[in-house]
């Protein structure tokens, strides 16, 4: 059973301070990751896509995947109340391609306070 | 900005009837999904749809779900028999599927509720 974990939450950081959000995954063959943003009611919004191991930046976002610990994480810099939802993390365990059969963790609600 | 579009935004039915739910994808893209999430649950993979015909689908894709593209534009999801259980979100995601820098739209969601 392919599994995508995350720690629930929620997390509470203040306005401005870095938020570090963490997910990982069972199936060792992943190849490309990512995360969403959705906000209560709404549709999952892709915010960050990786898939070497390293750092990816976008803006106040930052994506980081290691695929021998398995481990991929989003830090949100100068973080806002506006950033305040659930980050859910999204894994295709398929090569390349299309995204194909996304496997999504439960994901972490971030509360930002101001 | 394009975007997929769904309707209805709000499906309720009584259990055991059929619903249609309808997805218009973005234009250009040729890979095409529905996901669903039960209230407070995971988005869980439902099937994906390449070339007319199902590339993938899960478990939860029984016998009981249907989908086409009817005319080239819409992307549909019948379900039969509705049960209390199917009561979720239901998102269409269209995606251009180049690979590597592949781009990918949900779109916002129908609420299926089964009474």
């Amino acid at each position: 059973q392919k599994e995508v974990e995350q720690n629930s939450g929620p997390l509470s950081v203040p306005e401005g301070a870095i938020a570090s959000l963490n997910c990982t995954y069972s199936d060792r063959g992943s190849q490309s990751f990512f995360w969403y943003r959705q906000y209560s009611g709404k549709s999952p919004e892709l915010i960050m896509s990786i898939y070497s191991n390293g750092d990816k930046e976008d803006g106040r976002f930052t994506a980081q995947l290691n695929k021998a610990s398995q481990y991929v994480s989003l830090l949100i810099r100068d973080s806002q109340p506006s950033d305040s939802a659930t980050y859910l993390c999204a894994v295709n365990p398929g090569y390349g391609g299309s995204q194909g059969n996304l496997i999504f963790g439960k994901g972490t609600k971030l509360s930002v306070k101001p | 900005e394009p975007e997929v579009t769904q309707t209805p935004s709000h499906q309720v039915t009584q259990m055991g009837q059929e619903v249609i739910l309808r997805c218009v994808p973005i234009s250009n893209h040729l890979y095409f999904y529905w996901y669903r999430q039960i209230l407070g649950q995971k988005v869980e993979f439902l099937v994906s749809f390449y070339n007319n015909e199902i590339s993938e689908k899960s478990e939860i894709f029984d016998d009981q779900f249907s989908v086409e593209r009817p005319d080239g534009s819409n992307f549909t999801l019948k379900i039969r028999s509705t049960k209390l259980e199917d009561s979720a979100m239901y998102f269409c995601v269209s995606s251009d599927g180049r690979g590597g820098t592949d781009t990918q739209y949900f779109g916002p969601g129908t609420r299926l509720t089964v009474l």
